[in-house]
């Protein structure tokens, strides 16, 4: 079965610095990857996915990430961090087949606080 | 577009009781899933429900149930609760199983039980 390992409980940092946010997952063939954002109170928001081509994925508010297959891994990255990105992100895998009952599976979480 | 809405938001119950949370799925949305999210143990998958029949099921006890309705309304229920069964409960929908790309969360159910 797979498994996602978000290498960091908490990431604080400063307001316009850059951030990565480090998410690894079980080898497998071939595999779905998301990222998702909670914000207090409410419930996950996708913030990009990857399904297949390009390995570079950018999603919505100037979030991007990138699969690298060799290393299992799924990295978040924002150049320039708000306020307003303080929130709990959570990496996801999937693993496609025919079928396609495979349940997505999450990571614990990384709870990033941005400072002013 | 409405998105996915789930009610009650907030819960609050006492051992032994049992508890049913509703999840509305996106218009045109046939799947449905549930996660019960923790501090502790995060985010676990409990059941997808499809064209009313549950697709796959989590690790969890007999306790935790689902249905689906034939307009893809989907209920959970809770029996004879215990203290950790306090959780945000999740709802997602999507266009079909396996259509992780078209997923979308509601805001969750919160229960507390006492």
């Amino acid at each position: 079965a797979q498994s996602v390992t978000q290498l960091d409980s908490q990431v604080p940092v400063f307001e316009e610095a850059p951030v990565e946010l480090r998410c690894n997952y079980s080898s497998s063939v071939s595999v779905y990857l998301f990222w998702y954002v909670q914000y207090p109170n409410q419930g996950l928001q996708l913030l990009l996915k990857y399904l297949s081509g390009s390995t570079l994925v950018k999603g919505i508010n100037g979030f991007e990430a990138e699969f690298n297959k060799s290393q299992t891994s799924f990295h978040l990255r924002k150049p320039s961090v708000h306020i307003s990105d303080t929130a709990e992100y959570f990496c996801a895998v999937a693993q496609p087949s025919n079928s396609g009952n495979t349940p997505l599976v999450f990571g614990k979480g990384t709870r990033l606080s941005v400072i002013a | 577009k409405a998105g996915v809405t789930q009610t009650p938001r907030y819960l609050i119950k006492t051992r032994g009781q049992q508890v049913t949370l509703s999840c509305s799925p996106i218009s045109g949305h046939r799947s449905v899933s549930w996660y019960q999210q923790t501090p502790g143990q995060g985010l676990q998958f409990l059941f997808e429900y499809f064209s009313e029949t549950q697709r796959n099921k989590g690790n969890f006890p007999g306790r935790f149930s689902g249905r689906q309705f034939s307009n893809s309304r989907s209920e959970m229920n809770v029996s004879t609760l215990e203290l950790g069964d306090s959780a945000l409960y999740l709802c997602a929908s999507s266009l079909a199983p396996g259509r992780w790309d078209t997923q979308y969360f509601g805001p969750g159910t919160r229960l507390t039980v006492l």
